[in-house]
């Protein structure tokens, strides 16, 4: 079973750019989180899908963050300006009923902002 | 909402035992996860407890208590390798469908 695929892989970008994520689930798996990890700490969850529709986003900061998942499948986390701040990894993951609603992470991307 | 305890950082020595205890208050519970995160790396799955009692796969145990919020993970016969960060992850079952609360993390260093 091919896992959950992320890119890019690492980015560098200038404060108030725009930058872009893109995650590709595992195959079957309807439910798709984004998270953001900071430095010494646990992953912090950003927005959860169910299939193409959003159940929770109450932790994104909707004035700079922006995420969808179009079909159902593959999903994009967009930040517009960046801030200092929004250094961090960025996770993908997903789950189905058959994992225990254990996820799968994907590799991750490392965002540096400067 | 949750709260979600563990401790910061711990170190072991290799060939040893060690425990990581994790207490949470979470709304919705429905079972807790254990993972495993070297650095630099994504979270990997360590194991899952839904019922009271004691779990165990190879050298890692995880126990849950379900009454106390409370859960711990085992690590027997140390090895360099299981120097990484440890997230407890327990599970609710809410509006927002099944969704994973992670702690800050346990950093276990391994010294020989």
């Amino acid at each position: 079973e091919a896992g959950v695929a992320q890119s890019p892989r690492y980015k560098i970008i200038e404060k108030r750019q725009s930058v872009a994520f893109w995650c590709n689930p595992i195959s079957g798996h309807a439910t798709l989180y984004w998270y953001q990890q900071i430095l010494g700490q646990g992953p912090k969850l950003l927005i959860q899908f169910q299939n193409n529709g959003v159940v929770d986003d109450s932790q994104l900061p909707k004035d700079r963050f922006s995420a969808e998942r179009l079909k159902g499948v593959d999903s994009t986390l967009k930040i517009q300006p960046a801030k200092l701040e929004d250094s961090a990894v960025y996770l993908c993951a997903s789950s189905s009923q058959s994992t225990g609603y254990g996820y799968t992470f994907g590799s991750g991307t490392r965002l540096t902002v400067v | 909402g949750q709260n979600i305890d563990q401790p910061t950082e711990m170190t072991a020595t290799e060939g040893a035992i060690v425990q990581i205890n994790c207490t949470y208050q979470t709304s919705g519970f429905n079972g807790l996860f254990w993972y495993q995160q070297h650095a630099g790396e994504a979270p990997t799955f360590l194991s899952y407890n839904v019922l009271d009692g004691l779990e165990e796969k190879g050298r890692f145990s995880s126990f849950l208590s379900r009454s106390k919020g409370y859960s711990y993970l085992l690590l027997k016969e140390l090895q360099m390798k299981d120097s990484a960060s440890y997230l407890c992850a327990p599970k609710a079952l809410n509006n927002a469908g099944n969704m994973l609360t992670f702690g800050g993390g346990t950093r276990l260093m391994v010294k020989p």
